[in-house]
């Protein structure tokens, strides 16, 4: 089944720690998102990717850095976490073709840094 | 700079009535506007996605309206049902954010009550 994946769900981590979070997806998207949302507020775009070896920032700054090797596999990554980066963690990926504009969610990590 | 409003106050209706939820945006001019529903903890997932050119759109139970003199969007439910309750996003695309990007607002929380 077509679908898209986030691993893991909800992590608890120790400030100053490298988290990596996971992102796959299996419908051949070619676009792929990673958003941040925090309680009651809007989603925030972070990182973009078109493609593969394609990547660019969102609108809201961030310290996390992300790669796109793979088509179906798009991680998140903090060198070093910290308290204000906790927060949900929202992957989405969209297409493949031309005019497909509705984006596909996962079902988001939990983060906590304490 | 392009803002997506939705009202913040949670609407509470009866089982059986039609909700309806506002979206209004500013200083832009969307060429789509997209409707999500989101569960506590989840995703969003994809509803309804309306062009500038329509005036109305419907799946099922569900109908969005898209007024450009009025820069708004309204999102109906009718004969709504408690599985309803749930926060529902509007996000738009389109010039200038590009057409692959979306900008989210915070969300309407509905509540259908038996």
């Amino acid at each position: 089944e077509a679908d898209i994946y986030q691993t893991p769900r909800y992590l608890v981590i120790g400030t100053g720690k490298k988290i990596t979070l996971e992102c796959s997806q299996t419908m051949g998207h070619d676009k792929m998102y990673w958003y941040q949302q925090d309680p009651g507020m809007e989603l925030h775009l972070i990182h973009y990717s078109y493609g593969v070896n394609s990547t660019e920032k969102g609108d809201l700054s961030s310290e996390s850095t992300v790669s796109r090797i793979r088509t179906e596999h798009f991680p998140l990554t903090l060198e070093s976490a910290r308290p204000s980066h906790t927060s949900q963690y929202l992957c989405a990926s969209s297409g493949p073709s031309q005019g497909s504009y509705e984006q596909y969610f996962g079902p988001g990590t939990r983060l906590t840094v304490t | 700079s392009q803002k997506i409003e939705q009202n913040s106050e949670a609407l509470n209706i009866q089982e059986g009535k039609t909700a309806t939820l506002t979206c209004n945006y500013t200083n832009y001019s969307p060429a789509y506007l997209q409707w999500y529903r989101q569960d506590p903890g989840r995703g969003p997932v994809f509803l309804l996605l309306i062009r500038e050119n329509e005036k109305e759109k419907r799946k099922e139970r569900l109908k969005v309206t898209f007024d450009t003199t009025l820069k708004q969007s309204l999102f109906h439910i009718t004969a709504s049902q408690p599985a309803d309750s749930a926060t529902y996003l509007c996000a738009s695309q389109g010039r200038p954010g590009g057409y692959n990007k979306l900008i989210f607002g915070a969300g309407t929380r509905l509540a259908v009550h038996p």
